[in-house]
């Protein structure tokens, strides 16, 4: 079936430190991918998307990169901050519709 | 721009009580929303696909007459927990996004529910 997951359930990273999250898919039909952040007791918060026909965008100190060939999904954020300590969802959808959300990577910061 | 604000934030009720919980798009016209389901440390599980004006679309094991959802402005989606049990007990998350191509999916801050 269709299914969304996460390599790595926990990440901690030192303040200033560059992290990378990353995120497997198994749909092909997929064209749309996208990362939330979500804070305890909050919903997610939209970080960036990308299309299927792109395989890099940026955003601000974020970067996702996207791989079809092997199905691989990865969110990096630069010089990471304790803000940023969360847990990042990916998602996939067809369209901008339905998305189906990824088991979840907690980001954990030190300072 | 694109907050989505969900009432209440928190409910305690009675097993067998009706619940009803609020999603609205305060700064835009939200053609779709969408309810959600999020147990403690799990991912978020689409529970229906609404479309202003018409019935909503339920996922597969998601009991329609138990988790009742009405779209009727562009801006207001309501989801009502029926005769809720303690099983109901989740945190519901709506989201809500625009017709316009590329426009994401914004979400609510969630409705903690409790059912004693």
């Amino acid at each position: 079936g269709e299914s969304v997951g996460l390599h790595l359930p926990t990440l901690s990273v030192q303040e200033g430190d560059n992290s990378i999250i990353n995120c497997a898919y198994s749909n092909s039909a997929s064209d749309y991918f996208i990362w939330y952040k979500q804070e305890s007791g909050k919903g997610p918060q939209f970080i960036i998307d990308i299309r299927s026909n792109m395989d890099k965008r940026q955003g601000q100190r974020v970067t996702v990169l996207l791989n079809k060939t092997v199905k691989h999904l990865s969110l990096q954020i630069a010089a990471t901050q304790p803000g940023d300590s969360a847990v990042y969802f990916c998602a996939e959808g067809s369209g901008y519709n339905k998305l189906i959300f990824g088991a979840g990577t907690r980001l954990a910061v030190h300072p | 721009g694109a907050v989505v604000s969900q009432h209440p934030s928190w409910v305690i009720c009675k097993s067998g009580t009706s619940v009803k919980i609020e999603c609205r798009s305060l700064d835009f016209q939200a053609t779709t929303m969408f309810w959600y389901r999020q147990f403690p440390k799990q991912s978020l599980m689409l529970m229906a696909t609404s479309n202003e004006g018409s019935k909503a679309t339920y996922e597969q094991g998601v009991e329609k007459d138990k988790f009742l959802i009405n779209h009727a402005s562009l801006t207001l989606s309501t989801l009502t927990v029926t005769s809720a049990h303690p099983e109901d007990s989740s945190f519901y998350i709506c989201s809500a996004r625009t017709g316009t191509e590329d426009q994401p999916q914004h979400f609510g801050d969630g409705t903690r529910l409790s059912i004693l």
